[in-house]
């Protein structure tokens, strides 16, 4: 079965530095990996994703994430963090291999931006 | 294009009452999810559709749960007999192909009392 952990339930970090939010993952399967976040009483939007090929994503608002199969590490990385960044984020992977049968989700990594 | 819709937005009822809640997804989307997310979790995965056929239920889902897309296009799920342990966010997700991008909508929170 799949599974995600997160590494971190709270990552606090100044405006302006580095953000690094780590997820490792375990899958009997190629896998396919995402990174969402949730706003305060909103739904879930994807940040990046990764199926095949270039394993350096970019994604939206500047973050990217590398995924490493020899780690089975998908660590969200930003260079500069803003105040707007503070958030929850969600790593996931797909529940069974290439497919579109559903997501599993890791607990969370709640995002605190330091000004 | 108005994303995934959810409605209510929240739903505050007394334990052992029905509940129905109601999702309409990205028009051209043929996949449609269930999550259900407690605070201080991830979503987990409950069920899903195909069109118009449900194609798996999570054991998460007890008998008092039951889901339906009718015409394939939007989806309910109902909770019967209410516990306080139902208590959560609903959350709804659509996606076109097979590389399982899914848009998920603001979510329905549902209280038991």
């Amino acid at each position: 079965a799949q599974s995600v952990t997160q590494l971190g339930s709270h990552v606090s970090v100044s405006e302006g530095a580095l953000v690094l939010l780590r997820c490792n993952y375990s899958s009997s399967v190629p896998p396919y990996l995402f990174w969402y976040v949730q706003y305060p009483n909103q739904g879930l939007q994807l940040l990046l994703k990764y199926t095949t090929g270039a394993t350096l994503v970019k994604g939206i608002n500047g973050f990217e994430a590398e995924f490493k199969k020899s780690e089975t590490s998908f660590h969200l990385t930003k260079p500069s963090a803003h105040m707007s960044d503070a958030a929850e984020y969600f790593c996931a992977v797909n529940r069974r291999g290439g497919g579109a049968d559903g997501l599993t989700f890791g607990k969370g990594t709640h995002l605190i931006i330091q000004p | 294009d108005t994303g995934v819709s959810q409605d209510p937005r929240h739903k505050i009822t007394k334990r052992g009452q029905n509940v129905t809640f109601r999702c309409d997804p990205i028009s051209e989307h043929n996949r449609l999810y269930w999550y259900r997310q407690t605070l201080g979790q991830g979503p987990e995965f409950l069920t899903y559709f195909q069109n118009e056929a449900q194609l798996e239920k999570s054991r998460l889902l007890s008998d008092r749960f039951s889901a339906e897309r009718p015409k394939g296009s939007f989806s309910t799920l109902e909770i019967q007999r209410t516990e306080q342990g139902d208590s959560a966010m609903y959350l709804c997700a659509s996606s076109l192909g097979s590389y399982n991008e899914q848009f998920f909508g603001p979510g329905t929170r549902l209280t038991v009392l």
